[in-house]
């Protein structure tokens, strides 16, 4: 089973809300990721968690905070989104073993489509 | 600065043809490389993953990896319409880093 899930699939959220994206796997993984995805363009890297501790951070804005409260979840909190924040949200796992296995393969989950208004 | 370039899209290929995708990349030390296919609105789904020179194959899918060229490449052989899709080239260092490539969309003519 190779089924990372995300939640929720649509979001809609104004400048001034708070809410959370949620993310999980039950495969075992030590490795979860944050992409986001903006239309006709490739996923770009945002957070990268290993061991549940954070590892990659790559200079995403304070307004978004994951949160990883166990080996199995991640969760993308976010505050005070601007409209150009709008864009598919893709959530990541892989195995990431001990020893630095660089045949790590990353699954993606379905998404969740963000639009800020 | 890590970049992986794909041949531009988008291509077109009548049903039953062969389908060649190209990628390029500038890390030397890249490690692993993967081809995603993403249809639209869905998420990146794993196609082929191939760490070694030379081609890996699987099914109607035969990857293709030159390391000292910096160059990858993904055949579709029996093309179909369910192949239409966006099909993106990955590599990956020593790091969890997936570095993606802009992405070639392709179109299967039935």
């Amino acid at each position: 089973d190779t089924e990372v899930t995300q939640t929720p699939k649509h979001l809609v959220m104004g400048m001034t809300n708070k809410k959370s994206l949620k993310c999980e796997q039950h495969m075992g993984h030590r490795a979860m990721y944050w992409y986001k995805q903006k239309a006709k363009k490739p996923p770009e890297l945002m957070f990268v968690y290993s061991y549940e501790k954070l590892s990659i951070n790559e200079s995403v804005p304070s307004r978004f905070s994951p949160e990883c409260p166990n080996s199995s979840l991640l969760n993308l909190h976010l505050h005070a989104l601007q409209p150009e924040d709008s864009a598919l949200y893709l959530c990541a796992s892989s195995q990431d073993r001990a020893g630095g296995r660089f045949t790590d393969t990353q699954y993606f989950g379905p998404g969740t489509r963000l639009t800020v208004l | 600065q890590k970049e992986v370039e794909q041949n531009s899209g988008p291509l077109s290929v009548p049903e039953g043809a062969i389908a060649s995708l190209n990628c390029t990349y500038s890390d030397r030390v890249s490690q692993s490389f993967f081809w995603y296919r993403q249809y639209s609105g869905k998420s990146p789904e794993l196609i082929m993953s191939i760490y070694s020179n030379g081609d890996k194959e699987d099914g109607r899918f035969t990857a293709q990896l030159n390391k000292a060229s910096q160059y990858v490449s993904l055949l579709i052989r029996d093309s179909q319409p369910s192949d239409s899709a966006t099909y993106l080239c990955a590599f990956r260092t020593g790091a969890n880093n997936l570095f993606f490539g802009t992405g070639t969309r392709l179109t299967v003519i039935p």
